[in-house]
């Protein structure tokens, strides 16, 4: 059972870099989530989706676009990295009918120097 | 806005002592309320949640936690410490259902704890 499914894990940038973060998700559900953790400050939404191909800012979107072409994939990109987006990422998905559990993947780790 | 306090970034017990971990949250609406544990280097776990059902609500691992409206608070506690149990663990508020939800979940600061041998 695979799950949640994010990647790369690791992967560090040069200031001014792009790149992409994948996430899959195997159970069917309709809502994904980005969250970015750092010290001290718990998990805080990036952006969000309640379907396939919708997409909505959460509480830090800024420096972030996402894209929801596919139900099962949700991707974080970041057009041009800085020092300030160096985290953990986390996705998250969940289905629409229930209490609202969140099912997380294992992170990515972005470093940027 | 919903948002969500844990007191206490880092809490330190001896193994086989009381375990208590702090949550306040603040809710406009009737709030569904989770805790997740975070292992290192892994993604995060739910070990118990809060949906409008029975106000002490039981999770894995030996862990519970108690709803108390009137105190705006959802504390984790187990009554044993394990040294398995260290980990960095978060409370988390989300809407209830209704149309309209997103069902996003808006995270405490997180809690550290530390089980001493």
């Amino acid at each position: 059972n695979a799950g949640v499914t994010q990647t790369p894990k690791f992967r560090v940038l040069k200031t001014g870099q792009s790149m992409t973060l994948l996430c899959a998700q195997d159970m069917n559900h309709e809502y994904m989530y980005w969250y970015r953790q750092d010290p001290g400050m718990g998990l805080r939404l990036i952006h969000y989706s309640v379907g396939e191909g919708t997409t909505a800012k959460g509480e830090v979107p800024d420096g972030y676009n996402v894209s929801r072409l596919k139900k099962q994939n949700f991707l974080l990109g970041l057009e041009s990295a800085a020092p300030s987006q160096t985290s953990v990422y986390f996705c998250a998905s969940r289905f629409v009918r229930n209490t609202g559990e969140l099912f997380f993947g294992e992170g990515s780790r972005l470093t940027v120097l | 806005a919903q948002s969500v306090t844990q007191l206490g970034s880092h809490v330190s017990v001896s193994e086989g002592a009381l375990v208590l971990l702090r949550c306040n949250y603040s809710s406009s609406v009737p709030p569904y309320l989770f805790w997740y544990v975070q292992y290192p280097n892994q993604g995060l776990q739910l070990l118990l949640k809060y949906t409008s059902a029975a106000t002490l609500v039981k999770g894995i691992n030996g862990f519970e936690a108690e709803f108390k409206k009137s105190e705006t608070s959802f504390h984790l506690t187990k009554p044993s410490a394990h040294m398995s149990d260290a980990a960095e663990y978060f409370c988390a508020v989300s809407e209830s259902g209704g149309s309209g939800n997103t069902g996003k979940l808006i995270f405490g600061q997180g809690t550290t704890l530390q089980v001493k041998p």
